[in-house]
């Protein structure tokens, strides 16, 4: 089975911007979460989505945002981009199955730059 | 709140000695615990993962962990360190969908 796969890998923005990153979970995963990474914060929740709904969300402004579709691949989109925003954006799917805690499966990451 | 809490942000050992990542957790209940690992520039990576089975866990490249749920601790053990265990690991707990992470632990390997 192919793993989790997120495009793009390296992107360098300015303030202001946006910005959508796209995750591709295993084949037949139906959860999909979203972490920021950063030196100082260490990972941070984002959100969880699963068939297509916002199941969990973490404490991230509005200016973060995201999506599900009905393959289950999954976009995050961040608005107003600002220098703090700059991390390592890590996507992870699981199977969720029955609503329990299912092991996560990590993709490579998207680190993203504002300058 | 449940919490978790890496107790050491660094460590460091020699080539061929014993591996202690320490971990303690706040919950309730009784969690789903995880050990991932991140080597620099690189994706996470589940090393093993607790679910309330047997207490000591077996994880991959020698790795493992004991839940000790009186303690409320679930340390990550190498009987013997190599050069390519230099990472940061991180311990996680489940909590209603969603993963309480630690702040890491880098491990350092002297040769």
């Amino acid at each position: 089975k192919a793993g989790v796969t997120q495009t793009p890998r390296y992107l360098i923005k300015t303030r202001g911007q946006q910005v959508t990153l796209s995750c591709s979970p295993i084949s037949g995963h139906r959860s999909v979460s979203w972490y920021q990474q950063t030196p100082g914060q260490g990972l941070q929740f984002l959100f969880e989505y699963f068939s297509e709904t916002q199941r969990n969300k973490g404490n991230f402004p509005g200016r973060f945002s995201g999506r599900q579709f009905s393959n289950s691949r999954s976009e995050m989109n961040v608005s107003t981009l600002e220098l703090g925003d700059s991390a390592l954006y890590l996507c992870a799917s699981s199977l969720s199955v029955g609503g329990e805690q299912e092991t996560q499966y990590f993709g490579p990451g998207t680190r993203l730059l504002v300058l | 709140a449940q919490s978790v809490t890496q107790l050491d942000s660094h460590v460091s050992v020699s080539e061929g000695t014993p591996v202690l990542l320490r971990c303690n957790y706040s919950s309730s209940y009784s969690p789903s615990l995880f050990w991932y690992v991140q080597h620099p520039n690189k994706g996470l990576q589940l090393l093993l993962k607790y679910t309330s089975a047997a207490t000591l866990v077996k994880g991959i490249n020698g790795f493992e962990a004991e839940f000790k749920k009186s303690e409320t601790s679930f340390h990550l053990t190498k009987p013997s360190a190599h050069m390519s265990d230099a990472a940061e690991y991180f311990c996680v707990a489940d909590s209603n969908y969603q993963l309480i992470w630690g702040a890491g632990t880098k491990l350092i390997i002297k040769p």
